[in-house]
């Protein structure tokens, strides 16, 4: 398998712009996980699915972020508009059973860059 | 501060030695899981334990839980060069929910 897979490894974009981050999760797993880290904040959990149904959003930090899950192989997040402070690195995760009780498997990560 | 602290922030340790990092969380938890990250990299799942476990062993790795404390810790033993990164405990609070708190981790370095 060849683990979770995110793209764009790398984006650089200007204040304003549209911002989608896509996420493949292993084969199998039903749950997904969307962190951002920083070095001021750590590591923060955005959204989590399970079967392709939203849990919990509750660290969404604003309107501008959204988060879809239209099957099970495939997420997206998305920022619209961009701000220098989204710059971090976005890591998506997946899991077996309900993810909270199961180790997760993490993605390389997306680093975001917001001039 | 938030759940799942770990301590210390930084740890550099010749290789060979013991490294000992600590987690204190605040609330009751399902379960604590131990992660590494390497620089630039995912992170990587090392251990989980159990509330009602208080030792766990994976190789090199010995993880304890004490619950009245709220506190675990990681011992890597012999530790080598690879071993080198950052080190995250998670915990998953009792609270009927599902968001996975990481800690702000150690940073690891061993030197060859």
């Amino acid at each position: 398998d060849a683990g979770v897979i995110q793209s764009p490894r790398h984006e650089v974009t200007e204040m304003g712009q549209e911002v989608t981050l896509r996420c493949k999760p292993i084969s199998g797993h039903n749950s997904l996980f969307w962190y951002r880290q920083t070095m001021m904040r750590g590591l923060e959990l955005l959204i989590y699915f399970n079967n392709n149904v939203p849990i919990d959003d509750s660290g969404m930090p604003e309107d501008r972020f959204s988060a879809k899950m239209p099957n099970a192989s495939f997420s997206t997040l998305k920022i619209q508009p961009s701000e220098p402070r989204d710059s971090a690195v976005y890591f998506c995760a997946s899991s077996t059973g309900t993810g909270t009780y199961n180790e997760q498997f993490f993605g390389p990560g997306t680093r975001l860059t917001v001039l | 501060s938030q759940q799942g602290e770990e301590d210390p922030q930084a740890l550099s340790i010749q290789e060979g030695e013991n490294a000992t990092m600590n987690c204190s969380y605040k609330t009751s938890i399902n379960n604590l899981q131990w992660y590494r990250q390497n620089s630039g990299r995912g992170l990587v799942h090392l251990i989980l334990i159990r509330s009602n476990e208080r030792e766990k062993h994976s190789g090199r790795l010995r993880v304890t839980l004490d619950t009245s404390k709220k506190s675990s810790s990681l011992l890597i033993t012999a530790s080598r060069a690879a071993d080198t990164a950052s080190y995250f405990c998670a915990t998953v609070p009792n609270t009927g929910g599902f968001k996975t708190i990481f800690g702000a981790g150690t940073r690891l370095f061993v030197k060859a």
